[in-house]
């Protein structure tokens, strides 16, 4: 089974903070994903990587960064904490070769912001 | 702009009833499309997905079926159970690497 982990289940940081975010996946995914997930607005992209040090922004990228130094893990910081990014975030990865488009998601990670 | 849309953020449904989850979408590029159940607190999950050749597909309890020449999808679900109650978010996809998704719809199955 594909296994996708998050850091924390839930956080809380304060406004100006650098935050990170951690995912792991154990099946050798080229590709990677970070999603905020909020009411009413579904799941939007924030970044995603197609392989080791490689970045592309998603649909809503500011206010945040990421990091891929190894396949298996991607990382997204939140340079500046604000209370608008109080949010649930979703990571997941994918297989492109299999071509099934699948994408495999972790837990989440629910931010608040104070 | 949104290309996935899911008109009915919540539905009721009795239990042993059918379930019937619609998605419209705008980009005639797309050429799969995936569902996804959610449950509070955990990630998604895959639940069925359709290739844009195809017109229905089906698993168990689960039916999608696509219109293409309308940009409508929908997902059966039969019999519907209390833990089918979760959100059900349909995704389409124009290449293997990026899922555009729609905006959730809540189902709740009641005895």
């Amino acid at each position: 089974d594909v296994k996708v982990t998050q850091s924390s289940r839930y956080l809380v940081k304060r406004t100006g903070e650098k935050v990170f975010l951690e995912c792991v996946q154990d099946m050798d995914h080229e590709n990677m994903f970070w999603y905020r997930q909020d009411p009413g607005l579904g799941l939007r992209l924030i970044y995603f990587s197609y392989d080791v040090k490689m970045k592309e922004k998603g649909d809503i990228p500011e206010g945040y960064s990421v990091s891929r130094e190894k396949k298996e893990r991607f990382s997204l910081i939140l340079e500046s904490a604000s209370t608008n990014q109080t949010s649930m975030y979703l990571c997941a990865s994918s297989f492109p070769e299999r071509r099934t488009y699948e994408q495999y998601f972790g837990p989440g990670t629910r931010l608040t912001v104070t | 702009d949104q290309q996935v849309k899911q008109n009915s953020p919540s539905l009721s449904v009795q239990e042993g009833r059918i379930s019937i989850l619609n998605c419209d979408y705008t980009n005639s590029m797309f050429d799969y499309f995936l569902w996804y159940k959610k449950y509070p607190a955990e990630g998604p999950t895959f639940l069925i997905s359709i290739s844009s050749i195809k017109d229905k597909n089906e698993d168990g309890r689960f039916t999608v079926f696509l219109n293409k020449s309308a940009k409508h999808l929908s997902l059966h679900i039969v019999p519907s159970q209390p833990g089918d109650s979760a959100v059900y978010f349909c995704a389409a996809s124009a290449t293997a690497d990026k899922l555009i998704f729609g905006t959730g719809t809540r189902l709740q199955v009641f005895p």
